[in-house]
């Protein structure tokens, strides 16, 4: 079974650049996540999806920040203008459901943004 | 609030056992979940605790107590390829969100 997938793995922009990040989740996975990991932090939520509906965004920095989950199966996220302190690591995570029975998030590998 | 703390690194020679800790907030606290994250890579879930008491996975077991809002990780039988960060995350408001602690990293000395 394929995992999360994401790219790019690496993205070195200019502050003000815009910024895109695609996820693709686990086939049949219907909840969708995107965290940034600081370096030496845990990983943040930005928002959570329940297939194309946005349900969490409170973490969401909305005057620069958007996502998308158009079909409710792969998702966009992007950063317009970008800052010198949105560099990270974006994570894409899946779930079949937020209420399974561990609560396992399944994580795609990230991707690193620096933003010169 | 939702926060949780745990130490910020750990140091310990293969074979060895090691504790990590995990104190957290109680406000919306569901579970507790422990997950494992080797340098540039994902986070790898490795077990949850809803209830009270141990839950045993091979050699790693985490351990839930509610009473004192505390958790802890335990790994036996350290291995050099288990040098990683390890979060603890509290599952809260039924299952909607987690919360990861800032993390733990394990270094494991020949």
């Amino acid at each position: 079974e394929a995992g999360v997938v994401q790219s790019p793995r690496y993205k070195i922009i200019e502050k003000k650049q815009p910024v895109a990040f695609w996820c693709n989740p686990i086939s049949g996975h219907n909840t969708l996540y995107w965290y940034r990991q600081n370096l030496g932090q845990g990983p943040e939520l930005l928002i959570r999806y329940e297939n194309e509906e946005a349900v969490d965004d409170s973490q969401l920095p909305k005057d620069r920040f958007s996502a998308e989950r158009l079909k409710g199966v792969d998702s966009t996220l992007k950063i317009q203008p970008a800052e010198l302190g949105d560099s990270a690591v974006y994570l894409c995570a899946s779930s079949p459901n937020p209420f399974s029975k561990d609560n396992e998030q399944f994580f795609g590998p990230g991707t690193r943004l620096t933003v010169l | 609030g939702q926060s949780l703390e745990q130490p910020s690194e750990v140091t310990a020679v293969e074979g060895a056992i090691v504790q990590i800790n995990c104190t957290y907030q109680t406000s919306g606290f569901y579970g507790l979940s422990w997950y494992q994250q080797h340098d540039g890579g994902a986070p790898t879930f490795l077990s949850y605790n809803a209830l009270d008491g141990l839950e045993e996975t091979g050699r790693f077991s985490s351990f839930l107590s509610r009473s004192d809002s505390y958790g802890y990780l335990l790994l036996q039988e350290l291995q050099m390829k288990d040098s990683a960060s390890y979060f603890c995350a509290g599952v809260y408001n039924q299952g909607g969100k987690l919360i990861f602690g800032q993390g733990t990293e394990l270094s494991v000395k020949p």
